[in-house]
């Protein structure tokens, strides 16, 4: 069965303390890990997606890497509009998508 | 680009009424639909894939006599919570895939607050 694990669960940051937020995973035949960004109230807003091991994306502060058993987020000098709830996603055959628990990620200023 | 709404927002039903929500996929095509449930501080829970033009099916749990879904066109699939109760209320979201990029990636819509009194 595919499992999604992310750590930690929450996260408090000073602005501009860089930090990584972690997604483990287990899936028979990866289709693509997806990292989501969820304001509270919201739907979530995607971020990336990483098919291969050694992929890397980037997107303002934030870059994701992928590695066969897990994949990171790397927050670089966050600011205070960072804060919110991170879910790491990883794609089935069948189209679906397995969610991790989410991190919440807290940026004081 | 891939931008998907819910309407409404949010809706207070009373308990035994039913209530419709919507999905639109706006500057895309959508094969596929996909309906998540949300409850405070968890994260999203899958509750049924919606086809275009062929009957949804649901995860195991999910009653579907109770939790109607319609994908009549490729930019519209609708929730139809039946004879609701307070135990339904949850945070829904629906997301898309879109038809023509062939990838796995899901575009979700706002979510609908559903409240049942």
């Amino acid at each position: 069965e595919d499992q999604v694990t992310q750590s930690p669960e929450a996260l408090r940051l000073q602005e501009g303390e860089s930090s990584s937020l972690n997604c483990s995973y287990t899936v028979s035949g990866l289709r693509g890990l997806f990292w989501y960004r969820q304001d509270p109230g919201k739907g979530p807003e995607f971020l990336f997606t990483l098919y291969s091991a050694g992929e890397e994306k980037e997107k303002e502060r934030l870059k994701a890497t992928l590695t066969k058993k897990e994949s990171f987020l790397h927050i670089t000098a966050p600011k205070p509009e960072d804060s919110a709830t991170y879910l790491c996603a990883v794609a089935r055959g069948d189209y679906k998508l397995s969610f991790g628990a989410g991190t919440t990620v807290t940026v004081r200023a | 680009g891939a931008v998907v709404s819910q309407h409404p927002s949010w809706v207070i039903c009373k308990s035994g009424t039913s209530v419709k929500i919507e999905c639109r996929s706006l500057d895309f095509q959508a094969t596929t639909m996909f309906w998540y449930r949300q409850f405070p501080k968890q994260s999203l829970m899958l509750m049924a894939t919606s086809n275009e033009g062929s009957k949804a099916t649901y995860e195991q749990g999910v009653e579907k006599d109770k939790f109607l879904i319609n994908h009549a066109s490729l930019t519209l699939s609708t929730l139809t919570v039946t004879s609701a109760h307070p135990e339904d209320s949850s945070f829904y979201i629906c997301s898309a895939r879109d038809r023509d990029r062939g990838s796995y990636e899901q575009y979700f819509g706002p979510g609908t607050r559903l409240t049942v009194t």
